[in-house]
């Protein structure tokens, strides 16, 4: 079955990039999404970016795509102390439903 | 304001009762979708749905219940057989349109604990 992979923790100096990356098994994915979720809420859309993308930046997130490797990267510049949160990164084949990851916990220190 | 609604916030069930979660959404949204959340996991499928009168199992469907009776509104019932339900839920809605991805947007969630 589908299955999308990340690692369970980031952590990184304020001011640093920040890179959470992302691996997923379905190859006829369409659409890739990461999502954040700050302690005790919901999860807040960030950014998805179509499967025949390589690239796309929103601000400070980029997000690379490496349909080849099946693997999905989001990078934030200038990491605040406010982009401390639980990111995850999802996947959709059809529009039915969407697969998560784990999530990886960023942490930001000073 | 649009968005998804969720409540209770925090949820007690003594074991053996059923209690039910409510989401309602103002988005038209016509597909919506319940996830549970284990801590230090990822979000897992319950139940969803795309339309009025239908809904689908997701991956963990078992010892919970939903219904779609009006298109705003899509809640969830665990009910006794669920043995493990202390977790957090996550309510979702999204359009059925293509275009632009098929973005989901979710609820604050409610927390469930057994005592």
């Amino acid at each position: 079955g589908e299955d999308v992979e990340q690692s369970l923790f980031l952590s990184v100096r304020e001011g640093d990039s920040s890179v959470i990356n992302c691996t997923y098994t379905d190859s006829s994915s369409t659409y890739l999404y990461w999502y954040k979720q700050e302690p005790g809420a919901g999860l807040q859309l960030l950014t998805y970016i179509f499967s025949n993308m390589d690239m796309k930046q929103d601000q400070r997130l980029t997000v690379l795509l490496n349909k080849k490797d099946k693997h999905l990267s989001l990078r934030i510049a200038d990491t605040q102390t406010g982009d401390s949160a639980i990111y995850f990164c999802a996947e959709t084949y059809n529009t039915d439903k969407l697969i998560f990851g784990t999530g990886t916990r960023l942490q930001v220190f000073p | 304001d649009g968005g998804i609604t969720q409540s209770p916030k925090y949820l007690f069930r003594k074991e053996g009762q059923n209690v039910t979660l409510s989401c309602e959404q103002n988005l038209n949204h016509d597909a919506m979708y319940w996830y549970r959340q284990d801590p230090g996991q990822g979000l897992r499928l319950i139940y969803y749905s795309q339309i009025v009168n239908d809904f689908q199992k997701g991956d963990i469907a078992e010892g919970y219940s939903v219904s779609r009776e009006k298109k705003e509104s899509f809640p969830l019932t665990v009910t006794s057989a669920q043995k493990n339900p202390t977790a957090f839920y996550l309510c979702a809605s999204s359009t059925l349109s293509t275009g632009s991805g098929n973005t989901i947007y979710f609820g604050e969630g409610s927390w469930l604990t057994v005592v």
